[in-house]
């Protein structure tokens, strides 16, 4: 069974950077058609995409956060990683790391981390 | 970009009864790339349906989903007391990739 577990600070300063991981475990994120990906959702609000890696290094962005996200993929250790700068309290949510698939097969977000909370405070 | 919307925002509801959740994209989205979440408190969405019509892996079949173009539906036949929760709708582009939302639609106990 795959599973996905975020890792990371749960409290970040103002203007700094949110660096978050999520490791793979149960199956290799080194497979075709699969995707890896990250959502957000602010306490008691909606879903928001993040962006997504391929395990060869390629990347898409939600284009409302594009200039502060950096995604990238470690094979080796079956991790993937996010990390958003210029932090402000409205980047406080938990942030969940998911596999989603290919467009070919509905492009759809099937196994999902627990989700971790990252609040933005001084 | 394409916006979902989602209606009700909440829906009440008793167990047994039938629940009919509505998304509207403001432009045409293709069936291929709209589906549906559970999510229930505390815990991470959970996929019901993809390509709007059909359900993932071990999805109850009391779970349906319907529509086209601009408008799908998620239908519950008859509600069980497990599926009290709130329901996303999500839809796929491919020029540039992106992932939408849709706000939710809360079914609770009336």
């Amino acid at each position: 069974q795959l599973q996905l577990q975020e890792s990371g600070p749960g409290l970040v300063k103002p203007s700094e950077t949110l660096s978050l991981t999520c490791t793979v475990s149960g199956g290799s994120i080194s497979i075709n058609n699969y995707y890896w990906g990250w959502i957000r959702q602010p306490p008691g609000k909606g879903l928001e995409w993040i962006g997504s890696v391929y395990y060869s290094g390629g990347t898409s962005y939600n284009p409302s956060l594009k200039s502060r996200v950096t995604l990238s993929v470690d094979t080796s250790k079956n991790q993937f990683s996010l990390k958003l700068s210029s932090v402000t309290a409205a980047d406080t949510a938990v942030y969940y790391c998911a596999r989603h698939t290919n467009a070919e097969a509905g492009a759809t977000f099937d196994y999902w981390g627990q989700g971790t909370l990252v609040t933005v405070s001084s | 970009e394409i916006v979902l919307t989602q209606s009700p925002g909440t829906l009440s509801l008793s167990p047994g009864e039938r629940a009919t959740l509505s998304c509207r994209a403001s432009q045409s989205v293709s069936s291929s790339y709209l589906a549906w979440y559970q999510q229930k408190p505390g815990q991470s969405p959970r996929l019901l349906i993809y390509g709007a019509f059909s359900r993932a892996t071990g999805i109850p079949d009391r779970f349906s989903g319907s529509g086209s173009g601009t408008d799908f539906t998620l239908t519950i036949s008859r509600l069980e007391p497990e599926d009290f929760a709130v329901y996303y709708c999500q839809q796929y582009g491919s020029s540039p990739p992106m992932f939408t939302f849709g706000p939710g639609t809360k079914v609770d106990i009336k």
